[in-house]
């Protein structure tokens, strides 16, 4: 089965970039997904969340891009502030089920 | 703002030991989840619970695996003989309506060391 270990593909840019972080998801039952921040130490939060009835979703710095054909769902930050470096997760989740299924994640590091 | 606080934050225990992990989810809420994280990996689904009984479970969520919601304010995570393997971050999540799928609260998790 998958066994990221320490190896988390990991995105660097620098303060002001605009920053894409890609994610792949399993299930083509899904209907509903979610992008969570996970700082060093802490649990998840939910930043944004898109429906599949979408295929573009945005928040306040942030714009969620869902691509169903291809299973593909993709997070972007505007103008990336130091402050955003945490993992980045995609989960999904299929109506009628309460369970979020998540990905493996994504570390985003911010240079001032 | 309301939280989810969980305690410990930390705990070791021996291979073996039995764990009581707590939770205080948010108070309006419903639905009561556990999740747990691997050091650098992904974050897994154990189990959920709503009305007083197990919604859904995950493979990992065996028979050493219980959880109770024992009042009206606290949701428990049990491991009845740890293992080696058990080592992870434990998280505890609630959500007010099954609907709010995206609304997941996460508490800031409880670290489990088994020696």
């Amino acid at each position: 089965g998958e066994n990221v270990g320490l190896h988390l593909p990991t995105l660097s840019v620098q303060e002001g970039d605009n920053s894409i972080i890609n994610c792949a998801y399993s299930n083509s039952a899904s209907d509903y997904f979610i992008w969570y921040k996970q700082e060093s130490g802490k649990g998840p939060q939910f930043i944004i969340d898109i429906r599949s009835n979408m295929d573009k979703r945005q928040g306040q710095r942030v714009t969620v891009l869902l691509n169903k054909t291809v299973k593909h769902l993709s997070l972007q930050i505007a103008a990336t502030q130091p402050g955003d470096s945490a993992v980045y997760f995609c989960a999904e989740n299929t109506s009628g089920y309460s369970t979020l299924t998540f990905g493996k994640g994504t570390m985003l590091l911010v240079s001032p | 703002e309301p939280e989810v606080t969980q305690t410990p934050s930390h705990q070791v225990t021996q291979m073996g030991q039995e764990v009581i992990l707590r939770c205080v989810p948010i108070s309006n809420h419903l639905y009561f989840y556990w999740y747990r994280q691997i050091l650098g990996q992904k974050v897994e689904f154990l189990v959920s619970f709503y009305n007083n009984e197990i919604s859904e479970k995950s493979e990992i969520f065996d028979d050493q695996f219980s959880v109770e919601r024992p009042d009206g304010s606290n949701f428990t995570l049990k491991i009845r003989s740890t293992k080696l393997e058990d080592s992870a971050m434990y998280f505890c999540a609630s959500r007010a309506r099954l609907a709010d799928t995206g609304e997941l609260f996460f508490g800031e998790g409880s670290r489990l060391t088994v020696l």
